[in-house]
């Protein structure tokens, strides 16, 4: 069974930083990309990035670019999102993914943590 | 970067009732790259098409994708009662790479 927990979610104030992680198993962790998606609250969804098999491609949305850095750790079965310089519209519940499909989608999610940016 | 808008907004529909939710990208999306979700209350969303039309793992038959190009369609052909949800199209595009969602379309019990 494919399992993701994601962890490292806390309040933190504007300009601080954040380091999310997620503990994947149940599947061969490094044949698959994986992503961060972001949930404002009461809103819709927003990709944040995401990163290859091997960790050499990583790809992120316009608003996070020089902010965040999506890692991964495939001795580990781990992937991280580390946020520095956050805004208030950074906070959101951080679902981390995987696309198992090789279509570019979001197969499996984990529980999500919640990052609340606020003085 | 590729738009997606979700339409209606809010559907309200009774049960035994067909759905049809739209979303219509701003340049033309590879139908192998629209995907569609469910996302209920505190839940994380969950995958229910991709490649425009096809369904996952353990998805029912009464929801079908359909479309290309610019315009694409959830249809659910008989609401269930656990189907009211809120509804994401997704897309990918290679050049750069980037993932956007609409909106949502909310389908509620009339």
């Amino acid at each position: 069974e494919v399992q993701l927990v994601e962890s490292g979610g806390s309040l933190v104030q504007p300009g601080g930083s954040v380091r999310l992680s997620c503990a994947a198993s149940g599947f061969t962790f490094r044949n698959y990309w994986m992503s961060w998606v972001r949930q404002a609250p009461g809103k819709g969804l927003e990709w944040v990035a995401n990163i290859n098999q091997d960790g050499s491609e990583k790809y992120y949305v316009n608003s996070v670019k020089g902010r965040f850095t999506i890692s991964r750790d495939n001795a580990e079965n781990s992937l991280s999102l580390q946020m520095n310089s956050l805004r208030a519209e950074d906070t959101a519940l951080y679902y981390c993914t995987i696309d198992t499909s090789g279509y570019y989608t979001f197969d499996y999610w984990g529980q999500g943590a919640q990052v609340t940016v606020s003085s | 970067e590729t738009w997606l808008t979700q339409s209606p907004g809010t559907l309200s529909l009774s049960p035994g009732e067909r759905a049809t939710l739209s979303c219509r990208a701003s340049q033309s999306v590879s139908s192998s790259f629209l995907a569609w979700y469910q996302q209920k209350p505190g839940q994380a969303p969950r995958l229910l098409i991709y490649g425009a039309s096809r369904r996952a793992t353990g998805i029912p038959d009464r929801f079908s994708g359909s479309g290309s190009g610019t315009y694409f369609t959830l249809t659910i052909s008989r609401l269930e009662p656990e189907d009211f949800a809120v509804y994401y199209c997704q897309q990918y595009t290679t050049s750069p790479p980037e993932v956007t969602f609409g909106g949502g379309t909310k389908v509620e019990i009339k």
